[in-house]
């Protein structure tokens, strides 16, 4: 099955700088890269997704790459806020296979003011 | 936007006993839904899948006696904790995959709320 590893665990920022955080996955099959923001005791939260066939999207602040050939994607956080300041999940998931999210560790986002 | 209601979003129950955990899609129909356990500070890890009029798939090292699923309806599963133990204390989260939306066209996954389940 698909695994995914996420890097770094922790992540400590000044405000107003930027965060990037990244995923392996191990499944050349997978073709849907979502990124959830968790606050404690709420469900994950929807930011920015990408799929296969493209290698980079932007949405605001956010950003998120995408190689497939080394199967790895990151999440880029541009000028931070306290208000970032959360557990962020990557996922992977083949579509055709039940459409089964596999989560990474997660990442513990600090924004310093 | 598409919603997927969970509850309850809270329940103490004692040891021993069992607990139902609710979720429905309120405004899509869902032929899958996915049932996640997330301990504190981890990850979120997939129990199991639900499937609409048939059996649920469970990952390994999950206990289907122990993590009834029943998913009777196209907008509900529910998730039994049987004979909870403390070790069963956790946050407990469903997802639902909008079968009539094309996943080219985007997210098709939405989230419940949430049931935080304490043993005592």
């Amino acid at each position: 099955g698909e695994n995914v590893e996420q890097h770094p665990s922790t992540l400590s920022v000044q405000e107003g700088d930027s965060a990037v955080i990244k995923c392996t996955y191990s499944d050349s099959a997978s073709n849907y890269f979502p990124w959830y923001k968790q606050e404690l005791g709420k469900r994950p939260q929807l930011i920015i997704d990408i799929r296969s066939n493209v290698g980079e999207k932007k949405d605001q602040r956010i950003a998120v790459t995408l190689n497939k050939t080394a199967k790895h994607f990151s999440l880029h956080i541009t000028e931070t806020q306290p208000e970032d300041s959360a557990v962020y999940f990557c996922a992977a998931i083949r579509r055709t296979a039940g459409n089964k999210l596999t989560f990474g560790g997660g990442t513990r986002v600090l924004v310093k003011p | 936007g598409a919603v997927v209601s969970q509850h309850p979003s809270r329940v103490i129950c004692k040891s021993g006993t069992s607990v139902k955990i609710e979720c429905r899609s309120l405004d899509f129909q869902a032929t899958t839904m996915f049932w996640y356990r997330q301990f504190p500070k981890q990850s979120l890890m997939l129990m199991a899948t639900s499937n609409e009029g048939s059996k649920a798939t469970y990952e390994q090292g999950v206990e289907k006696d122990k993590f009834l699923i029943n998913h009777a309806s196209l907008t509900l599963s529910t998730l039994t904790v049987t004979s909870a133990h403390p070790e069963d204390s956790s946050f407990y989260i469903c997802s639902a995959r909008d079968r009539d939306r094309e996943p080219s066209s985007g997210n098709t996954i939405y989230f419940g709320e949430g049931s935080w389940l304490t043993v005592v």
